[in-house]
């Protein structure tokens, strides 16, 4: 099957600093979600990127399809933003978790 | 907002005991899943359900589990004679009229076994 792999699998920041996410993948993947899992445990829906780039406010996504890779940006990073992220990708009707990306953000 | 409702948020129980959990789709939402989280682990895949029956199973949802749409609401995941590696995060999740779409979760029901 195809593999994922998410960098870096931990990283910490001051506040206000920026950072990127990266998903690489073995072969072309199909609608590429990015999630966000609170302190809380909540999965909570960042961005559906199958291709392409979207912005949502401090964070963004790239999507490139044929090069099988996608980056999540994260500008002026909060305290809020601390958890994990995931990257996840269709494969037959289920989407399937990469590892995630541990981010803690300090004050 | 629409979301996706899990019930109960935490369950113990004894080993070798069955469990229920409960799950509201998003309304007009046609495809569900359940997947699970152990601790500190990535979230896994284990069924994906849609038009009254499994559309594709993991490794994982061996003959200990099973999946229902019980009414025109409820989905539901039954685990059987519970061991303590099942204890672990359960996440229902939804998707819309495609299986190539977004895929929204509950905020998890939390299982113990003791």
């Amino acid at each position: 099957g195809i593999q994922v792999e998410q960098s870096p699998p931990d990283l910490i920041l001051q506040e206000g600093a920026n950072s990127t996410l990266r998903c690489n993948f073995s072969d072309s993947v199909n609608n590429l979600q990015w999630f966000h899992q609170n302190p809380w445990g909540q999965l909570i829906n960042l961005f559906y990127i199958p291709s392409g780039t979207k912005q949502n406010g401090r964070l963004s996504a790239t999507t490139v399809a044929t090069e099988r890779y996608s980056l999540l940006y994260i500008s002026s990073s909060q305290t809020t933003d601390s958890g994990v992220y995931f990257c996840a990708f269709q494969a037959g009707t289920a989407l399937i978790f990469g590892k995630g990306t541990t981010l803690s953000v300090s004050s | 907002e629409p979301e996706v409702t899990q019930t109960p948020s935490h369950q113990v129980t004894q080993m070798g005991q069955e469990v229920i959990l409960r799950c509201v789709p998003i309304s007009n939402h046609l495809y569900f899943y359940w997947y699970r989280q152990i601790l500190g682990q990535k979230v896994e895949f284990l069924v994906s359900f849609y038009n009254n029956e499994i559309s594709e199973k993991s490794e994982i949802f061996d003959d200990q589990f099973s999946v229902e749409r019980p009414d025109g609401s409820n989905f539901t995941l039954k685990i059987r004679s519970t061991k303590l590696e099942d204890s672990a995060m359960y996440f229902c999740a939804s998707m819309g009229g495609t299986w190539a779409g977004e895929l929204f979760f509950g905020e998890g029901s939390r299982l113990t076994v003791l």
